[in-house]
């Protein structure tokens, strides 16, 4: 079983929709929490870090992450087609030394 | 300039050729990482190093080693590349701290024939 599940998609919406996007993780001891935005021909970038549980705001992007399931979100609001890339979850725990990373979820916004 | 760069951006080559993709960074970090992305698989670590005198190997070592010459380069090699090391290949930096991001250049493009 792979640490980090991530549905690859693809994932298509039409522009001004709510886009959720999801994964799951093995390893309770994870505690650090990340969404990485890979653009085409383009390495990943963070949009958003979060640590434990809870609920994290960032414009139009809104990370939560409930570790009772081992499940963590990344929501979108009012989507865009600039928002279209591949999303990569992503996690470490405390005394690890590597980011474990989701295979991606491919995100396209239709004008 | 980009904070990472990786060279060269694309290469096609043989089955059985020796290649080295190279990756500079600017931004003093000592982490240093090498990943390979396929689709479908993610980003799987190939190998990391922590500074000049450390290396070490990730999930997916085999057929492949490292160089890390200076804290600011760290290059791959495929001593004999073989056609499923066909992949997008990308070299990150992180700095000290748990909340610190990784930095990812734009990746090397290799095909193998």
């Amino acid at each position: 079983q792979k640490e980090v599940e991530q549905d690859p998609g693809p994932l298509s919406v039409p522009e001004g929709a709510i886009v959720s996007l999801n994964c799951t993780y093995s390893n309770s001891a994870f505690q650090y929490f990340m969404w990485y935005r890979q653009y085409s021909r383009k390495g990943p970038e963070l949009l958003m870090y979060t640590y434990s549980s809870g609920n994290k705001e960032d414009g139009r992007f809104t990370a939560q992450v409930d570790k009772s399931s081992k499940y963590i979100s990344l929501f979108i609001r009012d989507s865009q087609p600039s928002d279209s890339a591949t999303y990569l979850c992503a996690t470490l725990y405390s005394s690890a030394s590597k980011i474990i990373f989701g295979s991606g979820t491919r995100l396209s916004i239709r004008p | 300039d980009a904070d990472v760069t990786q060279t060269p951006r694309n290469r096609i080559t043989k089955t059985g050729k020796r290649i080295m993709l190279e990756c500079s960074q600017t931004k003093g970090h000592d982490r240093m990482y090498w990943y390979r992305q396929d689709p479908g698989l993610g980003l799987r670590l190939i190998y990391y190093s922590f500074d000049v005198k450390d290396i070490n190997k990730g999930e997916i070592s085999d057929g492949y080693s490292v160089s890390r010459q200076a804290q600011a380069k760290f290059s791959l090699s495929l001593e004999s590349a073989i056609p499923n090391q066909t992949a997008l290949y990308f070299c990150a930096t992180r700095g000290t701290g748990l909340q610190q991001p990784q930095h990812f250049g734009d990746g090397t493009r290799l095909s193998i024939l």
